[in-house]
């Protein structure tokens, strides 16, 4: 499968701590994005990483991208209720027209 | 700005009935245009993609189809809908050069019946 795997399928933690979810995929890339879905709603993006760049951050989110392990993880720091939603990774293949999409992480923030 | 849209929200139809599930981008031209579906607590299946008007490639041989009759207008139809078609789709597009985020729409919510 050209899609990529993340872990853990499901995540449980309280508001305040931080919240780590890892993909990994297997071939080459231009890029890796991130993108959270609220529940019985489209995707938004969040951030993206170039196969050339190693860490980005965007607020509280902060990305890493190992290309040689071909993996990725999300750290989403101080987490917050309203963080409570899916989150997936997708893969931008190089000579590909699509993004491949993960099977996403259920983050659940407990109040 | 660049804005999404797609309707309906909800749709619920009998084994066999036709679908139309219509999305339309605005602010932008010539965009990459996508049609997702996404099974209950699964990840995404990228169904069709669109480059250009009349350039549809399927991805996974179905009971679906997809036009594009419109620049920034993109189509899912069905003849004869089946139980397996009931999930969650989703459009989407991307600028159509480079490799960018995709913004997507709010999607609907097929049940079939």
């Amino acid at each position: 499968s050209q899609q990529g795997e993340e872990d853990p399928q499901a995540l449980s933690i309280q508001e305040g701590e931080n919240a780590t979810m890892n993909c990994s995929y297997k071939t080459s890339i231009n890029n890796l994005q991130w993108y959270r879905q609220n529940s019985g709603r489209g995707l938004v993006h969040l951030i993206l990483i170039r196969s050339n760049e190693r860490e980005k951050h965007s607020g509280r989110l902060r990305v890493t991208l190992d290309t040689s392990k071909k993996s990725s993880s999300l750290l989403i720091t101080a987490s917050r209720a309203a963080d409570t939603a899916s989150y997936f990774c997708a893969t931008a293949q190089t000579g590909a027209n699509n993004l491949f999409f993960g099977t996403g992480t259920r983050l659940t923030v407990i109040p | 700005s660049q804005t999404i849209h797609q309707w309906p929200a909800t749709l619920v139809q009998p084994v066999g009935s036709p679908l139309s599930l219509e999305c339309t981008v605005e602010g932008t031209s010539n965009p990459n245009l996508y049609w997702y579906r996404q099974a209950a607590g699964r990840g995404l299946q990228l169904l069709f993609y669109s480059v250009g008007i009349g350039q549809i490639s399927s991805e996974v041989p179905q009971n679906l189809s997809a036009s594009r009759p419109q620049d920034r207008q993109f189509i899912l139809s069905s003849k004869k809908l089946l139980l397996s078609d009931s999930g969650f789709y989703l459009c989407a597009w991307s600028p159509n050069r480079g490799y960018y985020g995709y913004t997507f729409g709010s999607g609907t919510r097929l049940t079939v019946v």
